[in-house]
């Protein structure tokens, strides 16, 4: 069974503190990792899809990377804007379904 | 805006009761996905319509259905409500069946009383 663990569960950080959040990993045949940004009460918001070990994209503050087992979003310098909920999803093909881990709920202070 | 509707933004109801949730998918999308989120399961995957016809089914109860109609919205039906119940349900879109770039509505959330 596909799994997907992300860590921390919360960060605060203090604005233009950077830091990196972490998404571990488990399946058969990863095809796609994707990354969300979830504001309260609002549906996910597309971020990146990266496919293969080693790519990087970046939006903005963002950064997101990819190795085989895990992926990091990467927030340089955030803003109290930044403050979410950051969900990573997986999507091997199996069953055209996505898996998400639980999320980070990131606070940016000013 | 991610282009994907629901209806209603907020549905409340009794136990025993049945509802009806509505989405309708980005503009040239045919892939919709329902999906149901609570605090403590996070985003979990209901079942998957593609062009119309069922294509994946994830962690649906027997009491929950769907369809997708000929003009791709698609409608999830929910019976003899338990308290449990009560979560966000998304859905969202996509072009074909590979979740490349899955966009999400804004969400039912729906409370059983």
């Amino acid at each position: 069974e596909d799994q997907v663990t992300q860590s921390p569960e919360a960060l605060r950080l203090q604005e233009g503190e950077s830091s990196s959040l972490n998404c571990s990993y488990t399946v058969s045949g990863l095809r796609g990792l994707f990354w969300y940004r979830q504001d309260p009460g609002k549906g996910p918001e597309f971020l990146f899809t990266l496919y293969s070990a080693g790519e990087e994209k970046e939006k903005e503050r963002l950064k997101a990377t990819l190795t085989k087992k895990e992926s990091f979003l990467h927030i340089t310098a955030p803003k109290p804007e930044d403050s979410a909920t950051y969900l990573c999803a997986v999507f091997t093909g199996a069953n055209s379904k996505l898996t998400f881990g639980k999320g980070i709920t990131l606070s940016v202070r000013p | 805006d991610s282009g994907v509707t629901q209806t209603p933004k907020h549905l409340i109801t009794a136990t025993g009761q049945r509802v009806t949730l509505r989405c309708s998918p980005r503009s040239g999308d045919l892939s919709v996905y329902w999906y149901q989120q609570s605090l403590d399961q996070g985003l979990q995957f209901l079942i998957q319509y593609y062009n119309g016809e069922e294509r994946a089914k994830g962690n649906i109860l027997e009491r929950f259905s769907a369809q997708q109609f000929p003009d791709l919205h698609s409608e999830l039906n929910l019976s003899s409500l338990e308290l449990g119940d009560s979560a966000l349900y998304f859905c969202a879109s996509s072009v074909s069946t590979e979740n490349t770039e899955a966009f999400f509505g804004q969400g039912t959330r729906l409370t059983v009383v």
